[in-house]
C-alpha cells in the first residue's frame, strides 16, 4: 500500500518560496508518478503539474509556469514542490499524490497548510 | 483549458435517498479520463471513479458513474450517513481540471 507523508505546515511572507516535501513509503518511488494538488481555505482541488511518465518529464498547469517546480528524488523516496514570488492567494493546503489508472489520483498526502502573511 | 462544471452546487437529502451529480464540460472530454472524488471536512479526497464507471477498490456498488463527451454523472444510491461530504469530477486531456465540486449535505 502506497502511504504520503508530507512536511509541516509553513507560514512564509509575501515574496517568498517555499518547498513541501513528500515522502513515498511501500512502493518504489521511480515507480510513480507524483503529482500537486492545491485547496484554498474553504475552495476547490486546483492540479498544479506532475510527473508524466510516458516522456519522463515533469509537466506543470499554465497558471503556475515559471513559478514553480516539482522533482522525484529516487534515493530518498522524496518528491518535492517548491512555489516562489508567494502572495496571499497561495494560501492553501497542498497534497501531494500519485497518478493510478486512466490519470486518477489514487493515493493521497495528508496536505501541507501553506499560509502566506505579511 | 476544459472547464468542468458541476451541478447542483448543494445538494440537500436523506438517508436513503438517491443523489445524482452532474459533471458538465466546456468540450468533450474522453470517458477514459473522467474522475470522481469524495472529500470528508479535513481530509484529502478519496478517489471513487476513473473511466468515468469502474469503481475505484473498496467503494461500494452503490455509486454508479455514467455519461460520455460534455456530461457525466455520479449516482449514488441508497445514501448513506458516510456519503456525505463534497464531490469532484476531474478529466485529462493532456492537462488537468477539476470541477468545483457538489456538496452532498445531510437534510
Amino acid at each position: 500500500q502506497v502511504q504520503l507523508e508530507q512536511s509541516g505546515a509553513e507560514v512564509k511572507k509575501p515574496g517568498a518560496s517555499v518547498k513541501v516535501s513528500c515522502k513515498v513509503t511501500g512502493h518504489t518511488l521511480g515507480d510513480l508518478a507524483v503529482h500537486w494538488v492545491r485547496q484554498a481555505p474553504g475552495k476547490g482541488l486546483e492540479w498544479m503539474g506532475g510527473f508524466d511518465p510516458e516522456d519522463g518529464e515533469t509537466i506543470y498547469a499554465q497558471k503556475f509556469q515559471g513559478r514553480v517546480s516539482m522533482n522525484q528524488d529516487t534515493s530518498t523516496y522524496t518528491a518535492y514542490m517548491e512555489l516562489t514570488t508567494l502572495g496571499s492567494e497561495d494560501t492553501a493546503v497542498y497534497y501531494c499524490t500519485t497518478e493510478g489508472l486512466f490519470a486518477s489520483f489514487d493515493f493521497w498526502g495528508q496536505g501541507t497548510l501553506v499560509t502566506v502573511s505579511p | 483549458e476544459i472547464v468542468l462544471t458541476q451541478s447542483p452546487g448543494t445538494l440537500s437529502l436523506s438517508p436513503g435517498d438517491t443523489a445524482s451529480l452532474s459533471c458538465r464540460a466546456s468540450q468533450r472530454v474522453s470517458s477514459t479520463y473522467l474522475v470522481w472524488y469524495q472529500q470528508k471536512p479535513g481530509q484529502a479526497p478519496r478517489l471513487l471513479m476513473y473511466a468515468a464507471s469502474s469503481r475505484a477498490t473498496g467503494v461500494p456498488d452503490r455509486f454508479r458513474g455514467s455519461g460520455s463527451g460534455t456530461d457525466f454523472t455520479l449516482t449514488i444510491s441508497r445514501l448513506e450517513p458516510e456519503d456525505f461530504g463534497v464531490y469532484y469530477c476531474q478529466q485529462y486531456d493532456g492537462s488537468r481540471t477539476f470541477g468545483q465540486g457538489t456538496r452532498l449535505e445531510i437534510k
